[in-house]
């Protein structure tokens, strides 16, 4: 069974800085392409970024690029967003997805609520 | 504003057939496949149709997905009181190179 368990939210100031991780684990993690999407409180989903499977591509969408990192650990089946400089409006619960083949962001994670306020 | 126009809005009696629509632009829908998805309050979102029209395994048959140019549809038939959650459509956009969604569309059985 697919299973994406997100960690590292919590409250932090505005200006901060936070770690998340993705545990994955039930398929082969070297082998898909993953993504962080986020959900504001009330708000509707936002793609955040992408990585290739290997690591060697990365994409972030305008409203957090040059603050967010995603990355990935295949040895340790684990997806990675650094996030620096955070703004009020980076409040959300932050979701990783996989990407299947043929089949869009067909597993998600439980989420993990990150707060940004002073 | 979400890139995807979804109503955010809809409603059915039981047993009833209802749709939601879902419009974009020939840089997404135009171009990629469409998935839709079905959240549940203070849950993750689930996968409810693949590439336009696909239902994953466990998914009854009541969902079906189409999609005709720019738009695309999620119609549930035999409506019942647990689909009463949030729907959503998504694709992959080439001009922003990433996943867009809707706004979202709450269900309510009347």
């Amino acid at each position: 069974e697919v299973q994406l368990v997100e960690s590292g939210g919590g409250l932090v100031q505005p200006g901060g800085s936070l770690r998340l991780s993705c545990a994955a684990s039930g398929f082969t993690f070297s082998s898909y392409w993953m993504h962080w999407v986020r959900q504001a409180p009330g708000k509707g989903l936002v793609w955040v970024s992408r990585v290739k499977d290997d690591g060697s591509d990365t994409k972030y969408a305008d409203s957090v690029k040059g603050r967010f990192t995603i990355s990935r650990d295949n040895a340790k089946n684990t997806l990675y967003l650094q996030m620096n400089s955070l703004r009020a409006e980076d409040t959300a619960v932050y979701y990783c997805a996989r990407a299947g083949v043929g089949s869009g962001l067909d597993s998600w994670g439980q989420g993990t609520l990150v707060t940004v306020s002073s | 504003q979400s890139v995807l126009t979804q109503p955010p809005s809809a409603s059915g009696t039981p047993g009833q057939r209802v749709t939601i629509s879902c419009s974009g632009s020939s840089s997404n829908i135009g171009s990629n496949a469409v998935n839709w998805y079905q959240q549940l309050p203070g849950t993750a979102p689930k996968l409810l149709i693949y590439s336009n029209n696909q239902r994953p395994s466990g998914v009854p048959d009541r969902f079906s997905g189409s999609k005709s140019g720019t738009s695309a549809s999620l119609a549930i038939s035999g409506l019942q009181s647990e689909d009463e959650v949030d729907y959503y459509c998504a694709t992959w956009d080439d001009s922003l190179n990433g996943w867009v969604f809707g706004g979202g569309t709450k269900l309510t059985v009347l």
